[in-house]
Order: structure tokens, then C-alpha cells, then sequence
């Protein structure tokens, strides 16, 4: 069974800096997908990056951006110029890339709660 | 604007009660799915619609119920047979079933 691991249940970063959130999967399928989902206070969850795992290029959006190693199965998601609004719950989750196999759902990890200092 | 609305906000109700939890989106999207989230655990997959009129059981689906009548809507209705079904209740949809999904504001159902 496909499994995510968020092993940093809370983190703190300056404003302005930069901080790394880590994200570990286990899965023997091949083709899949990687996302990161940010959920604020207002516990909207808002996806913020997605990664195809047949894809070498890291992702990239704007401040953020992932760190995607396939053979260790990792995936970590680095936030740069950190700003106030930032501070959020976020969610690494996997999901299979195989139409109509068993788990064509998202897996989510429990979450790394990041506060952005002034 | 397009987007994915849920209703209401805050619902309370008495144990014992069936309630159900609105979820409409106007993405013009094929795939639903509905989410609980509790403290400390990421979310975890109650139901999930692939196309109208089709619906498939997530991880947790004991005491709970879906239906999908129409593309836009799909309601769910926790039973009183779900134990413990005080928790925070997402619904997402997506394009298809391998597409990205895009999540409602969320309801925050208390039974006391």
C-alpha cells in the first residue's frame, strides 16, 4: 500500500528566508503524481505544486518549488523569500497516475505545520 | 467566478441525527470526492464520484452516504450509524480521476 510520511510536524522560518519542508513516500508503481497543498488558517486547502514522477525537471512555482528524488522516494518542497502568509498547514500527497487502478485517489501525509516569524 | 462552494460553514446536530453536507462546484468538472479531516491526521477518503450517476467507496465510508444526480452537486449524508462524526469535511472535484483536485472552503460538523 502507498504510504506519505511527513516527518517535521512543525517548523519555523524567518521572514524573507527560505525553508525546506520534507516528504517521503513508499509506492512499487512507477507512474504517479506528487502534490503539495497548503492549508491556512481559514483551512482552505489550496494546491500549490504538482509533480508528474516521469517528469526529471523539479517543479516550479513562483517561491516555490520541489526537490524530487525519485530513487529515495522523496519529494521536499522549498519555500524562498518566506512571506507572513505562508504560515499554513501543509499536506505532501501522492496519487497513482493509473486510470482504474486501486487507489486513483489521493494519499495525503499528516502535515507540517510552518510559522512564518516577523 | 468558478469554484467549489459547501454548506453551511458550521453545522450542529444532535447524535442520533442524520445531516447532510452540500458540495456544488460550476468547474465543469467530471470527478467528486468528499474528505475528513481530523486533528493531527491529513485527510482521509470518505466517497468519490467519477462521473454523474457513479460513486465509489474511500477508506472510511462506513456511516456515511453519497449520491451524484447531477454533475454539479454531490451531497454527503453522515448517518447516525458513523460513530464519531464530529470533524471537519472537505469536498474536492477535479477535471478527471487523474487531474489535480481542487478543494470547497470545508464544513465543520459538531454532534453532540
Amino acid at each position: 500500500a502507498q504510504t506519505v510520511t511527513q516527518s517535521q510536524p512543525e517548523m519555523s522560518v524567518q521572514e524573507a528566508e527560505t525553508v525546506t519542508l520534507s516528504c517521503t513516500y513508499d509506492t512499487s508503481e512507477n507512474n504517479y503524481y506528487l502534490f503539495w497543498y497548503k492549508q491556512p488558517p481559514s483551512r482552505q486547502m489550496i494546491l500549490v505544486i504538482r509533480q508528474e514522477a516521469y517528469k526529471q525537471q523539479n517543479a516550479t512555482e513562483n517561491r516555490f518549488s520541489v526537490n524530487f528524488q525519485k530513487a529515495a522516494k522523496s519529494f521536499s518542497l522549498k519555500i524562498s523569500d518566506s512571506q507572513l502568509g505562508d504560515t499554513a498547514m501543509y499536506f505532501c500527497a501522492f496519487m497513482t497516475s493509473i486510470r482504474g487502478g486501486a487507489t486513483n485517489k489521493l494519499i495525503f501525509g499528516t502535515g507540517t505545520l510552518l510559522a512564518v516569524q516577523p | 467566478d468558478g469554484g467549489i462552494t459547501q454548506s453551511p460553514k458550521y453545522l450542529f446536530r444532535k447524535e442520533g441525527q442524520n445531516v447532510t453536507l452540500s458540495c456544488e462546484q460550476n468547474l465543469n468538472h467530471d470527478a467528486m470526492y468528499w474528505y475528513r479531516q481530523d486533528p493531527g491526521q491529513g485527510l482521509r477518503l470518505i466517497y468519490y464520484s467519477q462521473i454523474v450517476n457513479d460513486f465509489q467507496k474511500g477508506d472510511i465510508a462506513e456511516g456515511y452516504s453519497v449520491s451524484r444526480e447531477k454533475k454539479e452537486s454531490f451531497p454527503l449524508t453522515v448517518t447516525s450509524a458513523q460513530k464519531n462524526p464530529t470533524a471537519f469535511y472537505l469536498c474536492a472535484s477535479s477535471m478527471d480521476i487523474l487531474s489535480e483536485q481542487y478543494f470547497g472552503p470545508g464544513t465543520r460538523l459538531t454532534v453532540t
